[in-house]
């Protein structure tokens, strides 16, 4: 059974980098589209991006312009790093599988493997 | 970009109520709809993609309906360990993006 673990600093200075690994055990990264998604304390889900295992990648366009998400297949791990971290970056961070079913005339993605979340705090 | 607004953001129901909630894309996403739930202090799970498939072991008293910009996710008898925070994601844009605000249910 596939399982997701982020690791990473928890105490970031603005406006360092803030930078995680979501480490891939159980099956092979592969295949798959990886995703980032973060949550604020007390407040909802927000998708950061997503990179598929041959490198290709996609990001929310509120954050693109500081985000980068990167892929290691020789260590099944993929990687966020988010530049110029300020307070607004606080958040649990998850990272998740983005698995996919095809039908003749729909190709469904969606979320169905996640980390247990990391939370990194940005303050000086 | 396609925003999705979940209503209400929060309700009050008890054990054995029927209880839905309704998510709207600011435009067509045809069936490309995912539900996910997130207890208090717990990582999100998946319950329902396309709109009404079912993840498996997900019980059947979820259930998913909807096209194009409205969709609804029912719960037929709400049970305590329901009593969660339920959010919408499109999958529209390739492959998948962005949530909607959440939808708190409540004792």
């Amino acid at each position: 059974q596939v399982q997701l673990q982020e690791s990473g600093p928890g105490l970031v200075k603005p406006p360092e980098t803030l930078s995680l690994t979501c480490s891939v055990s159980g099956g092979s990264i592969s295949t798959y589209y990886w995703s980032w998604i973060r949550q604020p304390p007390g407040k909802g889900l927000e998708w950061i991006g997503y990179v598929y295992y041959s490198g290709s990648t996609n990001y929310n366009p509120s954050l693109e312009s500081r985000v980068t998400i990167s892929v290691d297949t020789s260590k099944n791990q993929f990687s966020l790093k988010l530049t110029s971290a300020t307070a607004a970056d606080t958040a649990v961070y998850f990272c998740a599988r983005i698995n996919h079913v095809v039908t003749p005339t729909y190709y469904y993605y969606y979320m169905d493997v996640w980390g247990k979340g990391t939370t990194v705090t940005v303050s000086s | 970009d396609i925003q999705m607004t979940q209503s209400p953001s929060s309700l009050s129901a008890s054990v054995g109520d029927r209880v839905t909630i309704t998510c709207r894309a600011s435009q067509s996403i045809r069936s490309y709809l995912n539900w996910y739930q997130q207890r208090p202090g717990k990582v999100p799970k998946l319950l329902i993609y396309g709109t009404s498939t079912l993840q498996s072991g997900v019980p059947s008293r979820f259930s998913g309906s909807g096209s194009g910009t409205d969709f609804t996710l029912t719960i037929s008898s709400l049970q305590p360990e329901d009593f969660a925070t339920y959010y919408c994601q499109q999958s529209y844009s390739t492959p998948l993006g962005t949530f909607g605000q959440g939808t708190k249910v409540e004792i």
